[in-house]
């Protein structure tokens, strides 16, 4: 079956901890993304990736920290410098380019104590 | 001002009832339109995608554009409780270098049928 992992579905570190969360696609989608949600606030953009070894900040890039050396891996690392990191984090990708629509995977919940 | 409107909600309807859902928005360059929906604690699914003004259906899921009045809709016939969820409305912003593969998100409506 094609599809988006995310791993571990859930997650604990206490504060000044850096985590890395996985997602994996086999869907042969060029571009991926992350998001952070937040309830009542929608999805946010963290970074996204266009193609293997490129990546662009999104909207609220401040704190975290990714790779993209294959096709099918983009992971994202939490820094210790993120002052609020406890959230639900999505990944996604697509076949990129205008217009293309995402296909997410079924989240990492992080929590920080 | 957000790009992207959208009534959070909670939006509750009997079951058997036509849910409507609707986003506006403000940049008329928005030309590709999406729907998700949203389980709780799960990744959002992929619904509908629409390009340019008009209906589009399938199932019991009809999304509506009218890009004269920056409205999107979705509607969902014959509502179950298994229709119970947050959705989301999506659009693509304006061709830039920029903007590439990027899409504008609503907040999401919460959506509750009831048996």
């Amino acid at each position: 079956d094609g599809g988006i992992t995310q791993s571990p579905k859930y997650l604990f570190r206490k504060e000044g901890q850096n985590v890395t969360l996985s997602c994996e696609q086999n869907l042969n989608h060029d571009a991926m993304y992350w998001y952070r949600q937040d309830p009542g606030q929608g999805l946010r953009l963290i970074y996204y990736s266009q193609i293997v070894n490129d990546f662009q900040k999104g909207d609220i890039a401040e704190g975290y920290s990714v790779s993209r050396e294959k096709k099918e891996s983009f992971p994202l690392t939490v820094t210790s410098a993120q002052k609020n990191p406890t959230a639900f984090y999505l990944c996604a990708s697509s076949y990129g380019g205008q217009g293309t629509e995402q296909y997410f995977g079924p989240g990492t919940r992080l929590t920080v104590t | 001002q957000k790009e992207v409107e959208q009534d959070p909600g909670p939006l509750s309807v009997p079951e058997g009832a036509i849910v409507s859902l609707n986003c506006t928005y403000s940049n008329s360059a928005f030309q590709y339109f999406m729907w998700y929906r949203q389980y709780s604690r799960k990744g959002p699914e992929l619904l509908m995608y629409t390009y340019s003004s008009g209906n589009k259906e399938d199932g019991r899921f009809t999304a509506q554009v009218d890009k004269s009045s920056k409205y999107i809709s979705l509607f969902i016939r014959d509502s179950q409780p298994s229709d119970s969820a947050t959705y989301l409305c999506a659009m693509s912003p304006p061709m830039t270098t920029d903007s590439w593969g990027k899409l504008q998100f609503g907040a999401g409506t919460q959506v509750v049928v009831t048996p």
